[in-house]
């Protein structure tokens, strides 16, 4: 079936550091990846997301980057602050109409 | 507005009971979803509604995990003989209207814990 592979599962970095998440995925039909950030306690939101006509998309401090060929995606945290601490989920699906898969969770730590 | 809302937010229940959780989207949104979330772990697919269209049951762990959506509008996943490994937080989204808005809102969830 579907799957999403997530890594690393935890993520510690220093305050103003970049932080890197990356996903696979197997469901070659899959068209858009949309990242949350959980915090501690909280609902799940969304951060950012990209479909697959595209290979890159930022916004300020985040970006993510998709290569269909490999089935990769990845989210980049530059000048990461405290409050970036937080359990980041990809995911992937084939859009509307289809279920939404989600990785396991990065739980990333910024250190002041 | 109002955001998706979910009951009870917590519930302990005795292995074998039947539990009912509820979900109610904002108002609008056809899509509606169910995952769960055991402690420190991902969110797992239980089942997609999207309009009329036929439900997407195919993250139903069991047979004894059965959900309804009513009117298009509020749904309930019902847990049929609760076991000790069905305790997990149950979180429900909603989205406007797929593929033009995904974006998944999520409900704060509902803590269940068997006994």
């Amino acid at each position: 079936g579907e799957n999403v592979e997530q890594h690393p599962s935890t993520l510690s970095v220093q305050e103003g550091d970049s932080a890197v998440i990356k996903c696979t995925y197997s469901d070659s039909a899959s068209n858009y990846f949309p990242w949350y950030k959980q915090e501690l306690g909280k609902r799940p939101q969304l951060i950012i997301d990209i479909r697959s006509n595209v290979g890159e998309k930022k916004d300020q401090r985040i970006a993510v980057t998709l290569n269909k060929t490999a089935k990769h995606f990845s989210l980049h945290i530059t000048e990461t602050q405290p409050e970036d601490s937080a359990v980041y989920f990809c995911a992937a699906s084939r859009g509307g109409g289809f279920k939404t898969i989600f990785g396991a969770g990065t739980r990333l730590f910024v250190k002041a | 507005g109002a955001g998706v809302s979910q009951s009870p937010s917590n519930k302990v229940t005795e292995k074998g009971k039947d539990v009912e959780l509820r979900c109610d989207p904002i108002s609008g949104h056809t899509a509606l979803y169910w995952y769960r979330q055991s402690l420190g772990q991902g969110l797992e697919f239980l089942i997609y509604f999207q309009g009329n269209s036929a439900p997407d049951k195919s993250g139903l762990p069991s047979d004894r995990f059965s959900a309804e959506r009513t009117g298009g509008s509020v749904s309930t996943l019902t847990i049929q003989r609760t076991q000790q490994e069905d305790s997990a937080v149950y979180l429900c989204a909603s989205s406007l209207f797929p593929p033009d808005q995904e974006t998944q809102y999520f409900g704060p969830g509902t803590r269940l814990l068997v006994l």
